[in-house]
């Protein structure tokens, strides 16, 4: 059965550093989203792609966080510099956009800023 | 380090018994729903989804209900198993395809 990958697995990071995280949607999902996990809460939505363009990114701390996915297939979500408040889970989604709004869930990657 | 999140609603039911589990939507015009289970470390898994255009959708021991009057949403499994603890979430999504998640509430199953 296809799968959302996502990688690094955990990340645990000094506040002020820079950190990465990848995802590779379904093959085939044009839709892709990060969402930001805090423990004991609904994950909530980052960013949106539809193929290689942002669709919604309102809730992205742009100072910050950058998110790109410059071929539409795989994805990168960027902190630049990290903050002990972005302690999370940062899980990637993705959508076959050709009816289902059903999303798909990576395993997501932990974050621990200390 | 990480903080301390919201205490989630829990649900104790012994094995073999029949679990439901609620949800309020707070968006009429939302005409997509799905319920999610997420055990500890992973993503949300998908387990069944409804449109607003019905009011009760089954899957493998699995029913959910849609009250769109009072906007209420329930998760219904038969049979409770060990495997079934977890924490299960409710979404809500409308035409933009962003879904937005309720906060939770989780299932323990004792023996």
């Amino acid at each position: 059965e296809a799968e959302v990958a996502q990688s690094p697995r955990y990340k645990i990071t000094e506040k002020s550093q820079a950190v990465a995280f990848w995802c590779d949607p379904i093959s085939g999902h044009a839709t892709l989203y990060w969402y930001r996990q805090i423990l004991g809460q609904g994950p909530e939505l980052l960013v949106q792609f539809q193929d290689e363009s942002v669709v919604d990114d309102s809730q992205l701390p742009k100072d910050r966080f950058s998110a790109e996915r410059l071929k539409g297939v795989d994805s990168t979500l960027k902190i630049q510099p990290a903050e002990l408040g972005d302690s999370a889970m940062y899980l990637c989604a993705s959508r076959w956009t050709g009816g289902s709004n059903t999303q798909y869930f990576g395993p997501g990657t932990r974050l621990t800023v200390l | 380090g990480e903080s301390v999140g919201l205490h989630l609603p829990t649900l104790s039911v012994q094995e073999g018994d029949n679990s439901i589990i609620n949800c309020a939507y707070s968006n009429s015009a939302s005409d997509y729903f799905i319920w999610y289970k997420q055990e500890s470390g992973k993503g949300p898994q998908f387990i069944i989804d409804i449109r607003s255009n019905m009011d009760k959708r089954q899957g493998q021991r699995v029913t959910v209900l849609l009250n769109k009057t009072v906007k209420h949403l329930s998760l219904q499994i038969a049979a409770t198993q060990p495997g079934d603890s977890a924490v299960y979430f409710c979404a809500e999504g409308g035409t933009a395809s962003k879904l937005t998640f309720g906060t939770g509430t989780r299932l323990q199953v004792t023996l």
